[in-house]
């Protein structure tokens, strides 16, 4: 099946910094990708729907300028946690669909990020 | 917003034992997806619904879609504990974005 990758696979910051996650299909081309959160046991919550070459498109309660979403190619979507603060560590996993395809999503592996 | 309620929580079964996971949308899908999370794994896609009424199967797993497109099930027949995993449905709006329900974590006892 079709490859996705996220980097880094953990990450841990101080407050007040801000961190950048990679979601890469690895073998096939994406015009959307999805971010998603999961907290600890918990569901996976849509944060955004990335697509290519157009602004992302933000579930209510998600903030726009704290996770910057950018999809600069078709195989290629990133997410910048802005100011990141202790509330924000969680489990953040993005998923790719295909072009032609049955709507399938691939999910990346996550990436855990821990803000101290 | 959209919401995908999904029951219950939590299974545990005896091997050989059926199970059955529910998910329920307050509007009309266009779609539904289920997916499989293995303990410290990502999800992981199993199939999708797109029919009013729709059933499929997979081996010994049967997937339905409710007549109203509100409503989805998941089956399993004389489960096993390489079935062991959360799943979890996904609720599609406009066949565009997807909304996954709380999610059914599964055990299984030799």
């Amino acid at each position: 099946g079709a490859v996705v990758s996220q980097h880094p696979s953990r990450v841990i910051c101080k407050s007040g910094t801000s961190v950048k996650i990679e979601c890469r299909s690895l073998d096939f081309q994406a015009t959307t990708m999805f971010w998603y959160r999961q907290f600890p046991k918990q569901s996976l919550m849509l944060m955004a729907t990335s697509n290519e070459g157009s602004k992302a498109t933000y579930e209510q309660g998600v903030e726009k300028d704290k996770f910057l979403i950018n999809h600069a190619s078709l195989t290629l979507s990133t997410l910048t946690v802005t100011s990141a603060h202790p509330e924000d560590s969680s489990f953040y996993i993005c998923s790719a669909r295909v072009i032609a395809g049955n709507n399938e999503q691939f999910f990346g592996p996550g990436t855990r990020l821990t803000v101290l | 917003g959209q919401q995908v309620m999904q029951i219950p929580q939590y299974q545990h079964v005896q091997e050989g034992e059926d199970f059955t996971t529910y998910c329920n949308s307050s509007t009309t899908l266009s779609n539904i997806q289920w997916y499989k999370q293995r303990p410290g794994g990502h999800p992981v896609f199993l199939i999708q619904l797109v029919k009013s009424g729709e059933v499929k199967k997979q081996k010994r797993l049967t997937f339905q879609f409710g007549e109203a497109k509100k409503n989805s099930s998941l089956h399993i027949t004389a489960t096993q504990t390489t079935d062991v995993g959360t799943y979890f449905c996904a609720g599609g709006y406009n066949f565009n974005k997807f909304y996954f329900g709380s999610g059914t974590k599964l055990n299984v006892k030799p």
